[in-house]
């Protein structure tokens, strides 16, 4: 298995803009993680799903943040608009089932200016 | 929820040395404790995780502890190896409650090995 695949790997855009984020977890695994890193804050969890039903959502800094999870296979965080402070790398994990290894994906490095 | 501490925030050792990174928990419920180690541009890699019916758990030079009472678990790196160099994360978990899936994660040890 290839692993959590995230695209794009940076990204850099302009306050304003529209973004989003792509991840497609380890097939089988029932559980579809997003996390935000930033030094100020560490590891945020954002959203998770399972079974491609969001769980907890709790963690979703703002209303202009939403992330959908179409299929077993693909998930997507938009931030709209986008700000400065969104700046972060955002990870995607996933897990067999809860309690289990999540597995990471190499992250989405974003820079809004 | 669950709060998790860890301590140092950073870590030199010289090649050969070991090291010992600390986390504390609140939550009584956690019963899965993994350490992640995060090399520079990737993303946090599983290293060895421990449950709560066990005390110690190693894999080669790494190994891990957890005091249940204390709400303490620990991560011993022996014979450390410049590779070894990264931020490492430890977590807490439970999978039990209104928390179910929450992975509580530590600010993360800056782990220096010099040759």
């Amino acid at each position: 298995d290839a692993g959590v695949i995230q695209s794009p790997r940076h990204e850099v855009t302009e306050m304003g803009q529209e973004v989003t984020l792509r991840c497609k977890p380890i097939s089988g695994h029932d559980y579809l993680f997003w996390y935000r890193q930033t030094m100020m804050r560490g590891l945020e969890l954002l959203i998770y799903f399972n079974n491609n039903v969001p769980i907890d959502d709790s963690g979703m800094p703002e209303d202009r943040f939403s992330a959908k999870m179409p299929n077993a296979s693909f998930s997507t965080l938009k931030i709209q608009p986008s700000e400065p402070r969104d700046s972060a790398v955002y990870f995607c994990a996933s897990s067999l089932r809860e309690g289990q290894e999540k597995f990471f994906g190499p992250g989405t490095r974003l820079t809004v200016l | 929820g669950e709060n998790v501490e860890q301590h140092p925030s950073t870590l030199s050792v010289q090649e050969g040395d070991s090291a010992v990174i600390k986390c504390t928990y609140s939550d009584s419920a956690s019963n899965y404790f993994p350490w992640y180690k995060q090399e520079l541009g990737k993303g946090p890699q599983l290293i060895i995780d421990i449950r709560s019916n066990v005390g110690e758990k190693k894999d080669q030079r790494i190994a891990v502890t957890l005091n249940k009472t204390a709400k303490h678990f620990s991560l011993h790196i022996t014979e450390t190896q410049p590779e070894d160099s990264a931020v490492y994360f430890c977590a807490a978990i439970s999978d039990r409650g209104s928390t179910l899936g929450r992975l509580y994660f530590g600010r993360g040890t800056q782990l220096t090995v010099w040759p």
